[in-house]
């Protein structure tokens, strides 16, 4: 079965460092997306990992483990801007499969 | 266009009606693709084209729903004899290949009374 699993909610204080965890088991892997969503929109793309390792964009890095089926997103110098739901998504056969998102709260 | 467009923006239909979504990909890209979100949940893959043939339409939840593309252009999504629990956003999203990221449109929030 195609399981994406990451934590439901999260808060943190404006200016702090929040890292989202997302685990996956998918019957095939084309690398991962994490999508920012604010409250009735769109999701917007933020990352794509497809090999190991670390890739940093400004305040936002994110991180794959293909052989531990993990990922993380980084969120530095939080703003309040950056509360929203965060999703990850694993490429699978041409389609993305995505997680259930996680609520991310920042309070000054 | 400039970004992918969707119509209308909002439907409130009466159970038991049939409803047409309708998506406007970015000009260029071949592959399109359907989700639903239901309300504070995540997206629930739908169905997806590749030019105006759909390789994966596994996600879609039964014979009432279905969708066409008609070349690498316009895409709908017809849900006939509605349910309540067809209640959700509908987005669709498209792509210049199916190697490469999203763009989402503003989706469709229809409700089913």
């Amino acid at each position: 079965g195609q399981n994406i699993d990451q934590p439901t909610e999260m808060t943190a204080t404006e200016g702090a460092i929040v890292q989202i965890n997302c685990t996956y088991q998918t019957s095939g892997f084309n690398g991962l997306f994490w999508y920012q969503q604010h409250a009735g929109e769109a999701p917007t793309f933020l990352s794509y990992n497809v090999l190991d390792g670390l890739e940093e964009k400004g305040r936002f890095s994110s991180f794959l483990s293909r052989s531990k089926g993990y990922s993380y997103l980084l969120l530095k110098e939080l703003q309040m801007k950056d509360s929203a739901s965060y999703l990850c998504a694993v490429r699978d056969w041409g389609k993305l499969q995505f997680g259930a998102g996680t609520q991310v709260v920042v309070t000054p | 266009g400039a970004g992918v467009s969707q119509s209308p923006s909002n439907k409130v239909t009466e159970k038991g009606k049939d409803v047409e979504l309708r998506c406007d990909p970015i000009s260029g890209h071949t592959a399109l693709y359907w989700y639903r979100q239901r309300l504070g949940q995540g997206l629930e893959f739908l169905i997806y084209f590749q030019g105006n043939s759909a390789p994966d339409k596994s996600g879609l939840p039964s014979d009432r729903f279905s969708a066409e593309r008609t070349g690498e252009s316009v895409s709908t999504l017809t849900i006939q004899r509605t349910q309540q629990e067809d209640s959700a956003v509908y987005l669709c999203a498209s792509s210049l290949a199916v190697d490469y990221g999203y763009t989402f449109g503003s989706g469709t929030r229809l409700t089913v009374v």
